[in-house]
């Protein structure tokens, strides 16, 4: 029940292209859901968040939309650059942890 | 800006041996937590604490591991009798609060090898 899924395992999207991660979770407890950008060898590095009494969260090219009734998030990369080729991770936050997805590789093609 | 930062970068170490893993957390953060990550895995939780005590722990963090905070700034854990299993990826993070958006900040790591 303190499960986070994650899809998809891996995304490549061309430059300029919108990608998308969706993340789903079953524990009605979890209270803030973060987004992590992780780099090979670095530490996972927070990208945005949100709380479940608000639906979307926009800053820069990324936008968290966000379902409470049937407990899923999702995360928008707009106009995705080959900078932004990283594993991302969502997670939920229950008292004193995060429950990490199990990461999206996402690779963008100039 | 305050960051995380963790010693060693890269340990290597007998099976058998004890390791200290070493973290500053962000100085005004009152919570600390340490993960880990195997090789291409996902993020996992070890342990929380809080005003030097465990507030919770996973299955992962058996009496093999422990944690401490020695003096106002650092945050250790140490892994007692290393097994082979152990080599990962472990993340210190610190929050400055508990409550909902009070977000975690990763330090860079520290790559445990057991060999």
């Amino acid at each position: 029940q303190q499960q986070v899924k994650q899809s998809p395992q891996s995304l490549i999207v061309q430059k300029g292209g919108i990608s998308i991660i969706n993340c789903a979770y079953e524990n009605t407890a979890f209270d803030y859901f973060p987004w992590y950008q992780q780099f090979p060898g670095k530490g996972p590095a927070l990208l945005i968040a949100i709380r479940p009494d608000v639906s979307e969260k926009k800053e820069g090219r990324f936008t968290i939309s966000f379902n409470k009734s049937a407990k899923q998030f999702s995360l928008h990369i707009m106009d995705s650059q080959p900078g932004d080729s990283a594993t991302y991770f969502c997670a939920a936050s229950i008292i004193y942890k995060y429950i990490f997805g199990t990461g999206t590789r996402l690779k963008v093609l100039a | 800006e305050p960051e995380v930062t963790q010693t060693p970068s890269h340990q290597v170490t007998q099976m058998g041996q004890e390791v200290i893993l070493r973290c500053v957390p962000i100085s005004n953060h009152l919570y600390f937590y340490w993960y880990r990550q195997i090789l291409g895995q996902k993020v996992e939780f070890l342990v929380s604490f809080y005003n030097n005590e465990i507030s919770e722990k996973s299955e992962i963090f058996d009496d093999q591991f422990s944690v401490e905070r020695p003096d106002g700034s650092n945050f250790t854990l140490k892994i007692r009798s290393t097994k082979l299993e152990d080599s990962a990826m472990y993340f210190c993070a610190s929050s400055p609060g508990l409550g909902s958006g009070d977000t975690q900040y990763f330090g860079p790591g520290t790559r445990l090898t057991v060999l």
